[in-house]
């Protein structure tokens, strides 16, 4: 069975730091990794997903994650936040293929930026 | 641009009531999905639906939920009696995919149910 943790439940920055939140799966078989925001009493929206290639992944609004297999991680980046980026974001995996693709979330890290 | 569509988007009610939600998917999406946030968590997958047919529900809590995609377009999920641990945000997100890929899953505003 495929498992996410989320080590941080929340997550302040100041405006225009960068931040990087965290994120490890477990899992005995190949997964695809997902990250997705959530903006309050919204549905989730996707940032970027990881299903083959490049370990490097650039998604929208200026995040990145970088897949790293050894570590079983899946980290998400932003250089530079803005006020706007305050919202719940979420990993996910999936372990694909077959009848079922149900997406298996970590708990949720909320990225507070202050001004 | 296409979106799944939810409602309502709350929904108050008493304990042992009956409570009901329906989804909308994306046109031409053939896979929708349950999903129960509850708070300060992730959400998790209480049925999933190809076309018509039932793919997972094995999290579902047959003895007080169902959920019916009739003609495999909108959805209904149902909650018969309401409990209290039952408040949660009810997300419906649908898919393109039927095959052995990975399809990105497309997520509504979600229904934001309180028992009381």
């Amino acid at each position: 069975a495929q498992s996410v943790t989320q080590l941080d439940s929340q997550v302040p920055v100041f405006e225009e730091a960068p931040v990087e939140l965290r994120c490890n799966y477990s899992s005995s078989v190949s997964v695809y990794l997902f990250w997705y925001v959530q903006y309050p009493n919204q549905g989730l929206q996707l940032l970027l997903k990881y299903l083959s290639g490049s370990t490097l992944v650039k998604g929208i609004n200026g995040f990145e994650a970088e897949f790293n297999k050894s570590q079983t991680s899946f980290h998400l980046r932003k250089p530079s936040v803005h006020i706007s980026d305050t919202a719940e974001y979420f990993c996910a995996v999936t372990r694909g293929g077959g009848a079922t693709n149900k997406l298996i979330f970590g708990t949720g890290t909320l990225l507070a930026v202050q001004p | 641009e296409a979106e799944v569509a939810q409602s309502p988007r709350y929904k108050i009610t008493e304990k042992s009531q009956a409570v009901a939600f329906w989804c909308d998917p994306i046109s031409g999406h053939a896979t929708l999905y349950w999903y129960r946030q509850i708070l300060g968590q992730g959400p998790e997958l209480l049925v999933q639906f190809q076309d018509e047919s039932v793919v997972d529900d094995s999290q579902l809590p047959k003895d007080r939920f169902s959920a019916e995609r009739l003609k495999g377009v909108d959805s209904t999920l149902k909650i018969q009696p309401a409990e209290l641990g039952d408040s949660a945000m009810y997300l419906c997100a649908s898919s393109s995919g039927t095959g052995t890929g990975v399809y990105e899953q497309y997520f509504g505003p979600g229904t934001r149910l309180t028992v009381t």
